[in-house]
């Protein structure tokens, strides 16, 4: 089965920190996906990746940049986390090109900014 | 973007059939109609996905009115552990990346 791991599953930051939440997926998928969850808002995307080194401004990228130096791995980055960050991040990845499927995700963190 | 529509919440009893509506109105001809669901405290899980044929698998049935503009998930026997909130998504393709827009979904709640 195709697994995608998130670094950590819980995590507690204080405000102006630089975060880093890595996301890791095992069946060399091209694309891969960051979303946050908030309560009454759903999954909103906030970038992701179509080849190493590639990437694309999702819905809400502001205060967010992503790295993908290695297909298997993107990483979500907060160059200075806010309390309003604080939320659920989701990865993903999937296949490319046409309806082969759906997405994979990985359990999620819980990211809480103090 | 297509959007979708569903009910904010539904309730089925255990061993009955859920049947959970989306409607669709402004797909495209090439957008995909997929189902996910998330159970609390877990990433969003893959159930199915059709183009304009109904599809059945292991999980779950997908019907697709002839006009393509609505849809129906059918869980054939539900039980308590299809508790949860269930996403009906059009998917757009953008550059190299097939990117899939979440709504907020219908919170089915299965029980005895």
């Amino acid at each position: 089965d195709v697994k995608v791991t998130q670094s950590s599953r819980y995590l507690v930051k204080r405000t102006g920190e630089k975060v880093f939440l890595e996301c890791v997926q095992d069946m060399d998928h091209e694309n891969m996906f960051w979303y946050r969850q908030d309560p009454g808002l759903g999954l909103r995307l906030i970038y992701f990746s179509y080849d190493v080194k590639m990437k694309e401004k999702g819905d809400i990228p502001e205060g967010y940049s992503v790295s993908r130096e290695k297909k298997e791995r993107f990483s979500l980055i907060l160059e200075s986390a806010s309390t309003n960050q604080t939320s659920m991040y989701l990865c993903a990845s999937s296949l490319s090109g046409g309806a082969v499927g759906g997405y994979t995700f990985g359990s999620g963190t819980r990211l809480t900014v103090v | 973007d297509a959007k979708t529509t569903q009910p904010t919440s539904m309730d089925c009893a255990e061993g009955r059939a859920a049947n959970l509506p989306c409607n669709h109105s402004t797909i495209s001809g090439n957008e995909y109609v997929y189902w996910y669901r998330q159970i609390h405290s877990q990433g969003p899980q893959y159930i199915i996905h059709g183009l304009k044929n109904n599809e059945t698998n292991e999980m779950a049935s997908l019907i697709i009115t002839e006009d393509r503009k609505s849809s129906t998930l059918i869980l054939p026997h539900a039980t308590l552990r299809d508790t949860a909130v269930y996403y009906c998504i059009v998917r757009v393709a953008t550059g190299g990346g097939n990117k899939l827009t979440f709504g907020t979904g219908t919170q089915l709640k299965v029980e005895l």
